[in-house]
């Protein structure tokens, strides 16, 4: 069965280093979202993106983050310098389709700062 | 701005028992709402997803509801396993956006 696959599953990085999350979506999917869950709180939307551009975001996705589609089948998601709470699990998901669409998850990359 | 609320945080059946998962939304105004599962430690594995133009959803044991006008969404759990034991979360898709508002999700123990 086609699923959202990330990398890495867990990343430990130093404040203020910049990371990168990986993402392979479900291959004939055209909706692309991070999501980010802090240990003990909901499951929060940061970002979505179809065509290449960022369709809709939070107020948490500030400058510091970015995201990108490289290539066709990767999405990624950069934190340009971390900061301790952004200690997280985040979270891939695609759609086949926007607003009528099921969103499928990837596994979660756990984000620790120090 | 649309709030999701899921009652109760953890519930503990028995084995067997059939079983209620509720959830409750502030903005009626909803695209969809969809049930997932998650492990520890783990991603969400979706379960059902429920158009606001329908009233239920079956997939096997589980059984998802949706009341627009009352706010609601019930995830039924029909003969309980030990396999069920996870966090359930349900997550709402207001009109004309992309992003799923979340619970806090329902802890479920089934005990054998």
């Amino acid at each position: 069965e086609p699923e959202v696959t990330q990398t890495p599953s867990h990343q430990v990085t130093q404040m203020g280093q910049e990371v990168i999350l990986r993402c392979v979506p479900i291959s004939n999917h055209l909706y692309f979202y991070w999501y980010r869950q802090i240990l003990g709180q909901k499951v929060e939307f940061l970002v979505s993106f179809y065509n290449n551009e960022i369709s809709e975001k939070s107020e948490i996705f500030d400058d510091q983050f970015s995201v990108e589609r490289p290539d066709g089948s990767n999405f990624t998601l950069k934190i340009r310098s971390t900061k301790l709470e952004d200690s997280a699990m985040y979270f891939c998901a695609s759609s086949v389709a926007l607003l009528a669409g099921e969103l499928f998850f990837g596994e979660g990359s756990r984000l620790t700062v120090l | 701005k649309q709030e999701v609320t899921q009652i109760p945080a953890a519930l503990s059946v028995p084995e067997g028992e059939n079983l209620v998962l509720n959830c409750s939304f502030t903005d009626s105004a909803i695209y969809n709402l969809q049930w997932f599962r998650q492990d520890p430690g783990k991603g969400l594995t979706s379960l059902l997803l429920i158009q606001s133009s329908q009233r239920e959803q079956t997939s096997g044991r589980l059984n998802a509801s949706l009341d627009k006008s009352s706010g609601r969404s019930t995830l039924y759990i029909a003969a309980s396993q030990p396999g069920d034991s996870a966090t359930y979360l349900c997550a709402a898709r207001v009109n004309a956006g992309n992003m799923l508002t979340f619970g806090g999700g329902t802890r479920l123990m089934v005990k054998p």
